[in-house]
């Protein structure tokens, strides 16, 4: 079975340039996340969706950092202009969320390669 | 406010010297803890759910427990392969939470 699949892997632009980071989850898996993990740092949430809906995004930056995830499959992250601060991995998962029984809630992540971007 | 505590934040073991790593919380209704393991270069690979105080889960050298307020990853006589960043996560009512990780380091 493919795993998650993002591209590119590698990005170097110079500042106040825009970028896009494409990721292909698991297929059948209804939940897709965005993270950005910076170095000796654990991963942290940019977005989430559920199926085609955005339904966390309070940690993403809107005023530079959009993101769509067409038919509920593919997504798109898109920074425009891009900081120098943006350096970062930009790590895409995906999993296949049920409905919590007895508080429990089946949430195990399978996460891509990622795209380490930096910027000059 | 949610938080999640990984200690120590780097470690070097030789081979075969067993030790544990710990990750402690504080989170409003817990739903689940999560333990991966990332390599460099890579995403994290899932590991173990946790769900009740008292709960273990083993594969192959790691073993994870659960207390209300913290969980271990023990590994027994460690191999070089086991060297990467050990990640845990809480799912909890305010959302998925990683902590900083713990960097493993096994010599041969």
């Amino acid at each position: 079975e493919a795993g998650v699949v993002q591209s590119p892997r590698y990005k170097i632009i110079e500042k106040k340039q825009p970028v896009a980071f494409w990721c292909n989850p698991i297929s059948g898996h209804n939940t897709l996340y965005w993270y950005l993990q910076n170095l000796g740092q654990g991963p942290e949430l940019l977005i989430r969706y559920e199926n085609e809906e955005a339904v966390d995004d309070s940690q993403l930056p809107k005023d530079r950092f959009s993101a769509e995830r067409l038919k509920g499959v593919d997504s798109t992250l898109k920074i425009q202009p891009a900081e120098l601060g943006d350096s970062a991995v930009y790590l895409c998962a995906s999993s296949l969320v049920s409905p919590e029984t007895s508080g429990r809630a089946r949430n195990e992540q399978f996460f891509g390669p990622g795209t380490r971007l930096t910027v000059l | 406010e949610d938080q999640v505590t990984q200690s120590p934040e780097a470690l070097r073991l030789q081979e075969g010297e067993s030790s544990s790593l710990n990750c402690s919380y504080t989170v409003s209704g817990l739903r689940g803890l999560f333990w991966y393991r990332q390599d460099p270069g890579k995403g994290p690979e899932f590991l173990f759910t946790l769900y009740s105080a008292g709960e273990e889960k083993e594969k192959e050298r790691l073993k994870a427990t659960l207390t209300k307020k913290e969980s271990f990853l023990h590994i027994t006589a460690p191999k070089p392969e086991d060297s990467a960043t050990y990640l845990c996560a809480v799912q909890a009512v305010g959302g998925y939470i990683f902590g900083t990780g713990t960097r493993l380091k096994v010599l041969a």
